[in-house]
């Protein structure tokens, strides 16, 4: 049973340019969340998606950064316009739903996207 | 809210000797906890995970966490370091119950382990 599979796994793009970060969860697992980890930090939750549903974006910037989960394919954390500080690793993780339809909260994570901006 | 503090960003043992990672959490409902750990350039593994059962909770890798919430406390330990067990540790709260406090996973800064040969 594959796990949770993030690509590409080292991203290096240019100031202004636009970073797509691709990730798709384990086999059966409905809920994906992308987490950011800075240099020397622990990871930062930032968006939590259904199928076809956002349903918790706070922890995304308000610009630049959005993210999707299509019924089809994997979900995309997109990056526009990209800037030094936009430099870590980004993290995708999913999880099950819950016998009562919420999300079980242990999630299960990829091995991570790391993007370089020069 | 919640909030988790790992009291030690660096941890050096020498192979064979115990290993105690320190882990003090804040939580508004009765948490969940968990350790991951995370090898050079790799994702994130579950070591191990209390849901307000058992209070020792058992993992992988001989790994082993206790739940005190007299302390608010949940440190991992090891009986006898390997060399394999160098890595970062992360400890994470969230809550046992529905909400964003359910899904939002809060991490710890990290604990990076040093197995000394």
């Amino acid at each position: 049973n594959a796990g949770v599979m993030q690509n590409p796994r080292h991203l290096v793009r240019r100031r202004g340019q636009e970073a797509r970060l691709r990730c798709s969860p384990m086999k059966g697992h409905s809920h994906v969340y992308w987490y950011r980890q800075l240099p020397e930090e622990g990871l930062k939750f930032m968006v939590y998606l259904q199928k076809e549903n956002i349903i918790d974006e706070s922890g995304m910037p308000k610009e630049r950064f959005s993210a999707e989960f299509p019924k089809e394919g994997p979900s995309i954390l997109r990056i526009q316009q990209v800037v030094r500080g936009d430099s870590a690793a980004y993290f995708c993780a999913s999880s099950q739903i819950t016998l009562a339809g919420g999300s079980s909260n242990e999630q299960f994570f990829g091995p991570g996207t790391r993007l370089t901006v020069l | 809210a919640q909030s988790v503090t790992q009291l030690d960003s660096h941890v050096s043992v020498s192979e064979g000797t115990p290993v105690l990672l320190r882990c003090n959490y804040s939580s508004s409902y009765s948490p969940s906890l968990f350790w991951y750990v995370q090898h050079p350039n790799k994702g994130l593994q579950l070591l191990l995970k209390y849901t307000s059962a058992a209070t020792l909770v058992k993992g992988i890798n001989g790994f082993e966490a206790e739940f005190k919430k007299s302390e608010t406390s949940f440190h991992l330990t090891k009986p006898s370091a390997h060399m394999s067990d160098a890595a970062e540790y992360f400890c994470v709260v969230t809550s046992a119950y529905s909400g964003a406090g359910s899904y939002q996973l809060t991490f710890g800064k990290g604990t990076k382990l040093s197995v000394i040969p």
